[in-house]
């Protein structure tokens, strides 16, 4: 099955750091790439959708100058959170969709960065 | 985009089948149904999906009436590993994207 990996799968930094998370999908090319961020007892939050190539399209509410989302290559996706604070703190994972053709693409998903900030 | 119900959480025993229903009533046309499950600290994983009527693989099958607007999700003999986090999802085509809803806290006793 389609294997989608994540880098680092958890990170301590400082008030004020930039931390990069990897998203890259191992056996498959992923076109579409989406990142979620997940507070404890939450659900899955949908952050930003990333295509190759082009821009991010954000949700409504997240900084895009503070998210700053990469997919530069059909198998990697990176977030970096700039200035990072305390309230950053989460889990974010990240999935991707290929290009199979028909009506619907299913989602790998990956195992998700928890990323504390103190 | 279609929005789901779940129940907030839901008990059961080892052993037993547990059934597990989505409310979708907004539910789209070219909309699948999608069922994921997740354990603390890692990424969804994808159990199971249907559009219409029922579906069965090794792990669950999935129940769809006529009118779409709900699912079911049975799980057999569950086991004390099945206690996690189950996400019914709606989408289409446009775009793949996803919206979670609560889920459902399964949790699976002794």
């Amino acid at each position: 099955g389609a294997v989608v990996s994540q880098h680092p799968s958890w990170v301590i930094c400082k008030s004020g750091t930039s931390v990069k998370i990897e998203c890259r999908s191992l056996d498959f090319q992923a076109t579409t790439m989406f990142w979620y961020r997940q507070f404890p007892k939450q659900s899955l939050m949908l952050m930003a959708t990333s295509n190759e190539g082009s821009k991010a399209t954000y949700e409504q509410g997240v900084e895009k100058d503070k998210f700053l989302i990469n997919h530069a290559s059909l198998t990697l996706s990176t977030l970096t959170v700039t200035s990072a604070h305390p309230e950053d703190s989460s889990f974010y994972i990240c999935s991707a969709t290929e290009e199979a053709g028909g009506t619907y693409n299913e989602q790998f998903f990956g195992p998700g960065t928890r990323l504390t900030v103190l | 985009l279609a929005k789901t119900t779940q129940p907030i959480s839901m008990d059961s025993y080892e052993g037993q089948e547990v059934n597990i229903t989505c409310s979708h009533n907004n539910i789209a046309t070219n909309d699948y149904i999608t069922w994921y499950q997740q354990f603390p600290s890692q990424g969804p994983r994808f159990i199971i999906q249907g559009y219409k009527t029922k579906v069965t693989n090794e792990v669950a099958s999935l129940f769809i009436p006529a009118d779409r607007k709900s699912s079911t999700l049975s799980l057999p003999r569950v086991s004390l590993s099945d206690t996690a986090v189950y996400y019914c999802l709606v989408a289409g085509d446009a775009g793949n994207m996803l919206t979670f809803g609560g889920g459902t806290r399964l949790m699976v006793k002794p």
